[in-house]
């Protein structure tokens, strides 16, 4: 069964540090590119970060550009998303998905609050 | 960056009904557009992908028309079970963006 799970989420304080993790299953995850897609509560999708099926490519929303890094360790077959800087504008669901957009994890919720 | 404007916001239908959704984009961007479902708890779902094609599994109910900045979501009979809110996405450039979202509700 194709898969993706996240974890790492959490309570954080403003200006805090956290890394995220979705581990995938039942695909040959080094073939796919992978993106991070958050959902603050109560309103629609954003796009956050994509990385290309090696890891030499990352592009990222301006709102996290320089605060977040994406990675990938294909031999773990897993992404990581490594949230420096929180701000309470982060809170937020979030998922991973593969480079389609067609798998989606269940969501890892993040809340940045003092 | 694209923008994409999805209307309508929020739609009251009842089970039958056929329902439009449109996403317009700022800029062009070919067919390089996807919708998904999501209902309340749940990952999104993706139902067309390529602005027209059919994901796998997903009721010929819906169809996707479109290209370069004006698309449709179009689901010819509602079912109880379509009641959920609907995303565009285009994928064109970076940065990717999605619709502000459209409720479908009875």
């Amino acid at each position: 069964e194709v898969q993706l799970v996240e974890s790492g989420g959490g309570l954080v304080k403003p200006g805090g540090s956290l890394r995220l993790s979705c581990a995938a299953s039942g695909f040959t995850f080094s073939n796919y590119g992978m993106n991070w897609v958050r959902q603050a509560p109560g309103t629609g999708l954003e796009w956050v970060s994509s990385i290309n099926s090696h890891g030499t490519y990352k592009d990222y929303a301006d709102s996290v550009r320089g605060r977040f890094t994406s990675s990938r360790d294909n031999a773990k077959n897993s992404l990581y998303l490594q949230m420096n800087s929180l701000r309470a504008e982060d809170t937020a669901l979030y998922y991973c998905a593969t480079g389609g957009f067609d798998i989606w994890g269940q969501g890892t919720m993040v809340t940045v609050s003092s | 960056d694209i923008q994409m404007t999805q209307s309508p916001s929020s739609l009251s239908a009842s089970v039958g009904d056929r329902v439009t959704i449109t996403c317009r984009a700022s800029q062009g961007v070919s067919v390089d557009l996807r919708w998904y479902q999501q209902k309340p708890g749940k990952a999104p779902k993706r139902l067309i992908y390529a602005a027209s094609s059919l994901q796998i599994g997903v009721p010929s109910r819906f169809s996707g028309s479109g290209s370069g900045t004006e698309f449709t979501l179009t689901i010819s009979s509602l079912q109880p079970e379509d009641f959920a809110t609907y995303y565009c996405l285009q994928h064109n450039s970076y940065p990717y963006t999605f619709g502000q979202g459209t409720k479908l509700e009875i």
